[in-house]
């Protein structure tokens, strides 16, 4: 079991760039969730998903779209990056019958 | 919604000493409040939690304690060491389809 990967590890993009972070469990984990990380600010959700087909909104979607056309991937799209937006990301995942929530190794993104 | 704050955002000790770290909530239908630790440039990874029908829960040097009158649960370490230095987020929860709601994280040092 991979867990729950991510990828890039890392990535630099210019203001008004798109990019798509990727994220996979191989759980079959119901449950997957993005959340971002800003100093002082603990975990943030942006958006999540309960099954293949469903997302809705967190705490901080602006600026973000996901889709969940598999149970196994969850990707975020930044639909045109913003400074605002240099954060580490992480994504999420559990099982519909758990309480515990496990994270991927996360995505450190600037934006320049 | 449910609203986590987590009280104060350092906490320097002894090697040896205990550590509490105590988080309150506001949303009396939580139920499951689980505790993170993030070591530098780490992902989040559980360390423990409890559920509202149980008061306290031990494993080995952590352990976890509920007021729901109160509402409010702490983290106890006790015989602390420098690996536990790290971040340590709160979270809440209101029921298995509900959202988690993070506290803003601690930053626990543990002096040799």
């Amino acid at each position: 079991n991979a867990g729950v990967t991510q990828t890039p590890k890392f990535q630099v993009l210019k203001t008004g760039q798109s990019m798509t972070l990727q994220c996979a469990q191989d759980m079959n984990h119901e449950y997957m969730s993005w959340y971002r990380q800003d100093p002082g600010m603990g975990l943030r959700l942006i958006h999540y998903s309960v099954g293949a087909g469903i997302t809705d909104q967190g705490e901080v979607p602006n600026g973000y779209n996901v889709s969940r056309s598999t149970t196994e991937d969850f990707p975020l799209r930044l639909l045109s990056a913003a400074p605002s937006q240099t954060s580490v990301y992480f994504c999420a995942s559990r099982a519909g019958s758990s309480y515990e929530q496990y994270f991927g190794p996360g995505t450190r993104l600037t934006v320049t | 919604g449910e609203n986590v704050e987590q009280h104060p955002s350092t906490l320097s000790v002894q090697e040896g000493d205990s550590a509490v770290i105590k988080c309150t909530y506001s949303d009396s239908a939580s139920n499951y409040f689980p505790w993170y630790k993030q070591e530098l440039g780490k992902r989040p990874q559980l360390i423990i939690d409890i559920r509202s029908n149980v008061g306290e829960k031990k494993d080995q040097r952590i352990a976890v304690t509920l007021n729901k009158t109160a509402k409010h649960f702490s983290l106890h370490i006790t015989e602390t060491q420098p690996e536990d230095s790290a971040v340590y987020f709160c979270a809440a929860r209101g029921g298995a389809n509900s959202k988690l709601t993070f506290g803003k994280g601690i930053t626990l040092s543990v002096r040799p």
